[in-house]
Parts: C-alpha cells; sequence; structure tokens
C-alpha cells in the first residue's frame, strides 16, 4: 500500500506571496493532519480534517488554512508568505478505526525568501 | 495543557550497544498513547513504537521496546543492538485519546550510531 504523499517536495517564494501544498493520504485513510516543523519551534500541529471537515486547529494564524476534499485527499494554503513560514510541513494520515497512529508523508520544505 | 520533555538533546552509541533515550510527560488525562518517532536526515518521519496509556504491558517492537511507568509519567525508548541506520533524531509524541487530537512532540533527541 502506498505511503502518504505531499507534493510539492521543496519550493522557494518570496514574501507576500502564497502558497498551496498537497497531500494524499494512505488509501483508506480519511483523517489528515498537518504539522509545522522548525529549528526553533520544533513539530506544531496546525490542523485535522476527516470527512471533509476540521475538527481541531492549532495556534497558527488566519493565513495559514486548510481543507479536506471527498477522497479525502488535503490541501494547506499559506497566504502573505512570512520570512518565519520557512519550515518543514509535514502531513500525516491515519485510519477512522486507529485514528490515534498517524503515519506522516515525506514532506514539504518551504523556503521564503 | 500536555507537554513532552526529552532531556537528552544528543547521544551516541556505537553499533551493537544498547541505548536508552528517556521522555517523560505531563496530562491529567486518563485516555491516551505515547508514540516514539524517528526522523532520519532525509526528514521522513516514521512509526517507531506506539503505546496505548490503558496496557500496563510494555510495547515491544523487534530491537525497540519501551519502560512504560504511568504513575511516574515517563515512557524511555531502549534500542538493542544498535545499528548505523539507527542514526536520526527521535521524538517522543503524546496524543489524547480523543478523536482528531493532535500528537504532541517533544524537542527530539539526536542519536548517532558510530562503526
Amino acid at each position: 500500500k502506498a505511503g502518504v504523499t505531499q507534493t510539492p517536495r521543496y519550493l522557494i517564494k518570496t514574501r507576500g506571496q502564497q502558497v498551496t501544498l498537497s497531500c494524499s493520504p494512505i488509501s483508506g485513510h480519511r483523517s489528515v493532519s498537518w504539522y509545522q516543523q522548525t529549528p526553533g519551534q520544533g513539530l506544531q500541529f496546525l490542523f485535522e480534517y476527516f470527512s471533509e471537515t476540521q475538527r481541531n486547529k492549532g495556534n497558527f494564524p488566519g493565513r495559514f488554512s486548510g481543507r479536506q476534499f471527498s477522497n479525502s485527499r488535503s490541501e494547506m494554503n499559506v497566504s502573505t508568505l512570512e520570512l518565519g513560514d520557512s519550515a518543514l510541513y509535514l502531513c500525516a494520515s491515519s485510519t477512522h478505526r486507529d485514528q490515534e497512529t498517524q503515519y506522516f508523508g515525506p514532506g514539504t520544505r518551504l523556503l521564503v525568501l | 495543557a500536555q507537554t513532552v520533555t526529552q532531556s537528552q538533546p544528543e547521544m551516541s552509541v556505537q553499533e551493537a550497544e544498547t541505548v536508552t533515550l528517556s521522555c517523560t510527560y505531563d496530562t491529567s488525562e486518563s485516555n491516551y498513547y505515547l508514540f516514539w518517532y524517528k526522523q532520519p536526515p532525509s526528514r521522513q518521519m516514521i512509526l517507531v513504537i506506539r503505546q496505548e496509556a490503558y496496557k500496563q504491558q510494555n510495547a515491544t517492537e523487534n530491537r525497540f521496546s519501551v519502560n512504560f511507568q504511568k504513575a511516574a509519567k515517563s515512557f524511555s525508548l531502549k534500542i538493542s543492538d544498535s545499528q548505523l541506520g539507527d542514526t536520526a533524531m527521535y521524538f517522543c509524541a503524546f496524543m489524547r485519546g480523543q478523536a482528531g487530537t493532535a500528537l504532541i512532540f517533544g524537542k527530539g533527541t539526536t542519536l548517532s550510531v558510530s562503526s
């Protein structure tokens, strides 16, 4: 069974731009969570989606948003990029039955210049 | 609020040796899960082992085992017969036993395995 996939793997943007990252969960997984990883703040939770509904949200500004499609694929969007948004963005998926175990994708590295 | 603390920023071990990584957590929840993930230089986050809080038996996965001390809120990872491929950042993580909740990670321990 294929793992979690994330596209693109690398991105370079400039301040003020916006970016959209994509995540395809493991087949059959309906929950998708997003995390931001930076050297200073470590791993921080952004939001979680299940059946196209956001169930939980972390402490990030409104510039960070997401959505989930009917096929469980998820996207996250960051508008008005800031230098501090440079990070590794990780997506994780889990099943409805085994919802407490999250399996991660390879991540998208975003560099904001 | 839940917190996860990993007090060892870096550790090193030689091949075939055993190493133990420490993790403590703080929570008032009774239903929760604990995890160890490893993140090698590729940055791919890989699940190593998981422990359900309601289970008294310590989880094991091949060379990896945990020492779960619920009263002390301690969750250490023992790696036996260390291999070069075990070189990675190891993260301890906590999750409440409720749908849609987030993983709360510690700061990580960088483990270096040398020959």
